[in-house]
Formats: structure tokens, sequence, C-alpha cells
């Protein structure tokens, strides 16, 4: 069972564009929510992260956005460029102690044309 | 910035041989290791948790007795795949969390990966 829905697989975007990555997820115990960037044949790094009572956080080009009511929250790059190309997945957290485990989603592969 | 390194960064081994990936915090003390399987193009599946010390909790299929984990000390954790087979081809990662870790994985790091392919 995917807990952690994460679309699309894949996305082209333009230089400049700004690319959007959706994921949604079931379990109301998720408290954290990551998304962490990752170039091949390296670990995953994290990028940003919200917690469910924000419903948007901004560093630097990064951007999520979080509907908790529809538990569904969103990652944009702005002003994306082609170091931006990587695999992005997006992540959900439970802090209860002893049930501490990340989640991740699918993974989007995105890659930014010059 | 926190960096965790493993070793090897890949390794092709023959099949029933048994192989060892090291995962090493460089500059921090990581109570808790976790180890992590991505196939091509697809997510992060947690394998396992150790924490320093004491015995590594598997997640549910995982089999324990073939991926022998050992948290010796806070800075290095080992995972040794036993008698591998092909279908154990993966990129295994290591994942390190700093000190007592906060409420949140914002200081959980991960390694670079180990790319086991075998034969």
């Amino acid at each position: 069972q995917q807990q952690v829905k994460q679309s699309p697989q894949s996305l082209i975007v333009q230089k400049g564009g700004i690319p959007i990555i959706n994921c949604a997820y079931e379990n109301t115990a998720f408290d954290y929510f990551p998304w962490y960037q990752q170039f091949p044949g390296k670990g995953p790094a994290l990028l940003i992260a919200i917690r469910p009572d924000v419903s948007e956080k901004k560093e630097g080009r990064f951007t999520i956005s979080f509907n908790k009511s529809a538990k569904q929250f969103s990652l944009h790059i702005m002003d994306s460029q082609p170091g931006d190309s990587a695999t992005y997945f997006c992540a959900a957290y439970i802090s209860n102690f002893g049930n501490e485990k990340l989640t991740f989603g699918t993974g989007t592969r995105l890659t930014i044309i010059p | 910035g926190a960096v965790v390194s493993q070793h090897p960064s890949w390794v092709i081994c023959k099949s029933g041989t048994s192989v060892k990936i090291e995962c090493r915090s460089l500059d921090f003390q990581a109570t808790t290791m976790f180890w992590y399987r991505q196939f091509p193009k697809q997510s992060l599946m947690l394998m396992a948790t150790s924490n320093e010390g004491s015995k590594a909790t598997y997640e549910q299929g995982v089999e324990k007795d073939k991926f022998l984990i050992n948290h010796a000390s806070l800075t290095l954790s080992t995972l040794t795949v036993t008698s591998a087979h092909p279908e154990d081809s993966s990129f295994y990662i290591c994942s390190a969390r700093e000190g007592s870790g906060g409420l949140f994985p914002d200081t959980q790091y991960f390694g670079p990966g180990t790319r086991l392919t075998v034969l």
C-alpha cells in the first residue's frame, strides 16, 4: 500500500518555467512533510520541509504548498534552471516516539531544458 | 554540513557470496541509522532501523537473516547481504540521524549509496 502518492512520474520544463510536483497522503498521523532532491548515483538531500499547521513555506526558489483538508502538498520551483534537473521525492513522517519513519513517494524525474 | 559516507560505492559479486557495506557518519555521532533499498527509478524503501548497541528493527518482509545489520559504534553501521542472489541487486542507501535527532528528521542525513550487482 503506497501511503504517499506522487505525481507526475516525470516532468520536462523549459528553463525559467515553474515545475510543480504533487503529493497526496492518507494517514492523518503524518506531521512533517519533507522534500528531497536526488542526483544520479547520489543519496537524497533534504531540500525543504513543512509542518501541517502551515499552508505555505518558501526557501529561495523552492515553495511548498500544503492543503491539510485535502491531504495534499506540492513543490513549486521558481525560475527553474538546468541544474535543478534531478529526481525529487516527497515524504511524510510521524513524530510519535517509537513510530518514527520516513515514508517516501515514488519520485519525479525532473528535466529542465535550456 | 553533516556528511555520511558509504563504502564501497559499487560492488559486483558472484551469486552465493556475502557482501558488506559500511556506513559512516563523518563529523557527527549518530545514535540511529537507517538502511534503505532503492530499485531503478523507484522510491526508497526502508529496510531496517538500527540503534547503536542494540539489535536492528526490520521492516515487514525484510529477511533479517539475509540482511545483517550491525551498529557497533556511534559513527559506523554495516549491512551484510548474505548469500547474495541476482534479485538482491539494488542501490542500498544508509542514513544517519545526528545526536538524539530532535522531533523531526531534518537532522537525518543520507549517504551516497552503494550499487550492488550480483551476477
